[in-house]
């Protein structure tokens, strides 16, 4: 079964603190993407990249970062957390043919303290 | 991008079909039309997509009008377990092909 694996369920984080958000992905996508998902906001897309080393801001890449050096892998990092970045992140990988859908890991509950 | 419309809820009864509409007045022709549903706590899950034509998998049937304003996602027999938020989404054909995604349909499957 093809997977999206993000590298932890719930993660507390104090303010300041420098935080990585692991994804990785075992089917050969070249697309790879950052959502968070907040109580009546909905799914925002923070950053994507469409090729190993690329990466394109979304909606809210403010306080975030990228990188992507191997296809499989794709890294969220919060430079200096801060507790409005408390959130759940989700993570999703897409082939770049046009028609085929997105899959989605099971998302990191974010808390920053 | 074009953008979707979906009412803000719904209640559907367990064995029966649930018809979830979605309206996209403005999707250009080379736009396809997704749906993903995202049950409590977990990541969204992708459940069909179409361009013009019907389409029918193990999920669900996607219905879709001749003028391509307006689909219609349905749910042939409701569980509990279909119970989840419904997004409508219209995909963007650019770079990375991202979805952006809509408020959704909150649907409530009861026993």
């Amino acid at each position: 079964d093809v997977k999206v694996t993000q590298s932890s369920r719930y993660l507390v984080k104090r303010t300041g603190e420098k935080v990585f958000l692991e994804c990785v992905q075992d089917m050969d996508h070249e697309n790879m993407f950052w959502y968070r998902q907040d109580p009546g906001l909905g799914l925002r897309l923070i950053y994507f990249s469409y090729d190993v080393k690329m990466k394109e801001k979304g909606d809210i890449p403010e306080g975030y970062s990228v990188s992507r050096e191997k296809k499989e892998r794709f890294s969220l990092i919060l430079e200096s957390a801060s507790t409005n970045q408390t959130s759940m992140y989700l993570c999703a990988s897409a082939r770049s043919d046009r028609g085929y859908g997105y899959t989605f890991g099971s998302g990191t509950r974010l808390t920053v303290v | 991008d074009a953008k979707t419309t979906q009412p803000t809820s719904m209640d559907c009864a367990e064995g029966r079909a649930a018809n979830l509409p979605c309206n996209h007045s403005t999707i250009s022709g080379n736009e396809y039309v997704y749906w993903y549903r995202q049950i409590h706590s977990q990541g969204p899950q992708y459940i069909i997509h179409g361009l013009k034509n019907n389409e029918t998998n193990e999920m669900a049937s996607l219905i879709i009008t001749e003028d391509r304003k307006s689909s219609t996602l349905i749910l042939p027999h409701a569980t509990l377990r279909d119970t989840a938020v419904y997004y409508c989404i219209v995909r963007v054909e650019a770079a990375g092909n991202k979805l952006t995604f809509g408020g959704g349909t909150r649907v409530l499957v009861k026993p």
